[in-house]
Formats: C-alpha cells, sequence, structure tokens
C-alpha cells in the first residue's frame, strides 16, 4: 500500500517567489491536512481539507493557501515568499470519515527561502 | 485553545534505562497521538489514544492516557540506541476534526 507523497522534497526560492507543493494521499484517503515544521515554532497546522472542502484553517496569512482535487490530491500555494517561510512542510493523509483515526504523514517538502 | 506541552525538552539515557516522557494538554482533548520523528524525516505515528485510561504498548514503548489528569505518558523500558529520536505528542480540540496542536517535542539520545 503506497504511502503520503509529497513533492518536490526539496526547493530552494527566493523572496517574493511563489511555491506550489502537492500531496498524494493513501489510497482511499479523503482528509489531507498541512503542517509547518520549524526549529523555531515547532508544528503548526495550516490547514485541512475534507472532499474537496476546506474544513480548518490555522494562524497562517493569506500568502498561505491550499486546495484539493476530485482524486483527493492536494495542493499548498505560498506566495510573495519570505525568508520565514523557509521550513519543511508536511502533508497528513487520513481517512476522515470518523474522529478516531489515525493521521499518517509524508516525508515533507523542505523548503529554503533566500 | 488546546496547548500541549512537553517535558522534558531533551533527554540522555543509558542503554538498558527507563524512562517516561510527559505530556500535558490544557483542555478536553478527542484523542491523543504520539510520533516518532528522526533527523530530516517525517512523523511515524506511534500510538493513538482514545479514551481514558487507554494504555497501548509497541516493543519498549507504552503510552497512556489520563483525560482526568490532562495527562499522558510514554514510557520507555530498557532502552536501546534505536529509539534515539525525536518524540511529538499531539492533542486534537474537541470539534476541530484533524487539527492537531503538537507539544513542542522531546528530543532522546539513548548512550550507550
Amino acid at each position: 500500500k503506497a504511502g503520503v507523497t509529497q513533492t518536490p522534497r526539496y526547493l530552494i526560492k527566493t523572496r517574493g517567489q511563489q511555491v506550489t507543493l502537492s500531496c498524494s494521499p493513501i489510497s482511499g484517503h479523503r482528509s489531507v491536512s498541512w503542517y509547518q515544521q520549524t526549529p523555531g515554532q515547532g508544528l503548526q497546522f495550516l490547514f485541512e481539507y475534507f472532499s474537496e472542502t476546506q474544513r480548518n484553517k490555522g494562524n497562517f496569512p493569506g500568502r498561505f493557501s491550499g486546495r484539493q482535487f476530485s482524486n483527493s490530491r492536494s495542493e499548498m500555494n505560498v506566495s510573495t515568499l519570505e525568508l520565514g517561510d523557509s521550513a519543511l512542510y508536511l502533508c497528513a493523509s487520513s481517512l476522515g470519515v470518523s474522529n478516531t483515526g489515525e493521521l499518517f504523514f509524508g516525508e515533507g517538502s523542505r523548503l529554503t527561502v533566500l | 485553545e488546546l496547548k500541549v506541552e512537553q517535558n522534558p525538552l531533551f533527554l540522555s539515557m543509558q542503554e538498558g534505562k527507563n524512562y517516561t516522557i510527559y505530556c500535558n494538554y490544557s483542555t478536553t482533548s478527542d484523542r491523543l497521538y504520539w510520533y516518532r520523528q528522526d533527523p530530516g524525516k517525517s512523523l511515524e505515528s506511534l500510538f493513538v489514544l482514545l479514551s481514558n485510561g487507554a494504555v497501548k504498548q509497541e516493543g519498549r514503548l507504552m503510552a497512556s492516557l489520563d483525560t482526568k489528569a490532562r495527562l499522558s505518558t510514554l514510557h520507555i523500558t530498557a532502552a536501546v540506541h534505536d529509539l534515539s529520536a525525536t518524540y511529538f505528542c499531539a492533542g486534537i480540540l474537541s470539534g476541530s476534526a484533524r487539527q492537531l496542536t503538537f507539544g513542542s517535542g522531546t528530543q532522546l539520545t539513548v548512550l550507550p
């Protein structure tokens, strides 16, 4: 059974650019959530999508956005990149049907902003 | 707002010893998760604790949940070097579906 796939794994951008990250959840999973991990702030929730609808959003500026497609794949976009956006972005996949399920994380996309 | 506190943040222990990582949370959480993270890697799911008194064990790791005390513990028995990693606990605020709030993590180093 394939796990959660995130692409790209590593990327380098410069300030002011934008970036799009992709996440393919485990087959059959309908919920995808995104987290940012930095040494200073730790792991922080960005947003969650279920059946193409954003269900929850964390405390991040509007430069951070996302979407989910009908096949449950999700993308997140960060516009007008800032140095502080350098982080490991993790995607988590879950069935999403009940509130008791596990969340499985992908390997992450490591973004460096120069 | 749910706040999750872990302690200790850093833990060095000798092989063969036992130790416990503590995870306190501030308000009602639907369930409690434990994850392991190796350097440069993603989060590996260890345990999901759903109810008061829940206890789960896998190998040398055992996790428990006391919802009345708002406390979860991760107990390590007879530590081995392979357990060296950072361990995170995370809770979910009631009604917030799958929005995890993580603790700061406990960086565990098992010394020979």
